[in-house]
């Protein structure tokens, strides 16, 4: 079955410390992009890619960083410089102009 | 700022009555999609409708789309307990830079 997959489905992260998230997608899809989501509020976006090595800074970039080497890959680290990273992270990747197909999200937790 | 608005924030309902969501965006779109988030999980994506197009149906899914009004709705008809979950709208620009933008969405709670 074709889908999207992030993990680890809860990472801790100590101070001062950066983490990767993964997200595979096998959907053939061009975009792909992460979103940042705080409890009970909606979606902000934080990088999109549309295409292999070339990847853009979305509302809310400061502290993370990505990289787009395959298709099928768009890992996020958030960096020691993002002060508050707690949250859950979702992946979605998406064909051109319809809709997207998400993962099941990481949650992130700095302790 | 937030391209689409849902509104209510909150929507608590008996199960078997319908449950309307309602979509305000600011400016011109190619299409309109809604998605489901149940709690702690991914967005699911329930239903694309284009500019061009004025209602959309699937299952027990309503939705329509007035652009002269800048506004969709989603209708669940004869909602179920496995109803409960965020709905949010999205929008896709048809204007210059990234696109797609997400509302806060509307939580429902359906009621056994």
């Amino acid at each position: 079955d074709g889908g999207i997959t992030q993990s680890p489905k809860y990472l801790f992260r100590k101070e001062g410390q950066n983490v990767t998230l993964s997200c595979e997608q096998n959907l053939n899809h061009d975009a792909m992009y992460w979103y940042r989501q705080d409890p009970g509020q909606g979606l902000r976006l934080i990088y999109y890619s549309q295409i292999v090595n070339d990847f853009q800074k979305g509302d809310i970039a400061e502290g993370y960083s990505v990289s787009r080497e395959k298709k099928e890959s768009f890992p996020l680290t958030v960096t020691s410089a993002q002060k508050n990273p707690t949250a859950f992270y979702l992946c979605a990747s998406s064909p051109r102009g319809d809709g997207y197909t998400f993962g099941s999200g990481t949650r992130l937790t700095v302790v | 700022s937030q391209q689409g608005e849902e509104d209510p924030q909150a929507l608590s309902i008996q199960e078997g009555e319908n449950a309307t969501m309602n979509c305000s965006y600011k400016t011109s779109i190619n299409n309109l999609q809604w998605y489901r988030q149940n709690s702690g999980r991914g967005l699911v994506h329930l239903i694309l409708i284009r500019s061009n197009e004025r209602e959309k149906h699937s299952g027990r899914l309503r939705v329509t789309l007035d652009t002269s009004k800048k506004s969709s709705s989603l209708l669940i008809t004869a909602s179920r307990a496995a109803d409960t979950a965020s709905y949010f709208c999205a929008t896709d620009r048809n204007t210059g830079g990234f696109k797609t933008i997400f509302g806060a969405g509307t939580r429902l709670f359906v009621k056994a």
